[in-house]
């Protein structure tokens, strides 16, 4: 199906272990951008890929690892999972189009709910 | 003090009532700013841009004061399926003032419509 998935959607694990969530999209976007959520935060940017083999740091990216070797695969990988990093995770991409990046539109997955013990 | 600042809510209205939420944003040159509503424990989906002269999709409004940095929605004629969080989203620079596929979240209004 075309779109943008996630997995798993729900993830319990513990402290000190490592965890990859996975983001797949058909579109062939060339952005794509992974946030948490947390109550009182809103979204916050983990990491974002302006294409594969680019990628770079948002807001909040300690303790996370991302890579893209390919443009429909943006996985994020916790190293050693930390309780704080418990939250939800969502994956976006998107493309500049020809607006030039202005009013373009980011598409989000459905999220993985992921908590630490 | 944040980049894009909302009133958390909740919003309670009753069906058919207008309901305005506004938002204010930091950077006097941000450019590109966004209303995305949220369900409950779903993904955020975008409602509309906001054009700096406004503008309208059916019972949705969102206007854009650029002098006093703030942006708008306005809902009329509220319905049940209304009821969700409603995100302002600025659209971040890069250091030099070009534009960027980031965006910045405000952390949500709370729209819940009552019967």
């Amino acid at each position: 199906d075309a779109g943008i998935t996630q997995s798993p959607r729900y993830k319990i694990t513990e402290t000190g272990r490592q965890v990859t969530l996975m983001c797949h999209q058909t579109w062939s976007h060339s952005y794509m951008f992974w946030y948490r959520q947390d109550l009182g935060h809103g979204l916050r940017l983990i990491y974002y890929s302006a294409a594969a083999d680019i990628t770079d740091k948002g807001e909040v990216p300690d303790g996370y690892v991302v890579s893209r070797s390919k443009t429909e695969n943006f996985p994020l990988t916790l190293e050693s999972a930390t309780r704080s990093q418990t939250s939800v995770y969502f994956c976006a991409s998107s493309d500049p189009g020809l607006a030039g990046g202005y009013y373009n539109e980011q598409f989000f997955g459905p999220g993985t709910r992921l908590t630490v013990l | 003090r944040k980049e894009v600042e909302q009133d958390p809510g909740p919003f309670n209205v009753p069906e058919g009532a207008t309901v305005a939420f506004n938002c204010t944003y930091s950077n006097s040159a941000s450019q590109s700013f966004f209303w995305y509503r949220q369900d409950c424990r779903k993904e955020p989906k975008l409602l509309m841009s906001v054009y700096s002269s406004g503008n309208e999709d059916g019972r949705f409004t969102a206007q854009l004061n650029r002098a006093s940095q703030y942006i708008s929605l306005l809902i009329r004629d509220s319905k049940l399926s209304d009821s969700a969080t409603y995100l302002c989203v600025v659209k971040a620079l890069m250091n030099y003032g070009g534009a960027t596929n980031k965006l910045i979240f405000g952390t949500g209004t709370l729209l819940a419509v009552q019967p």
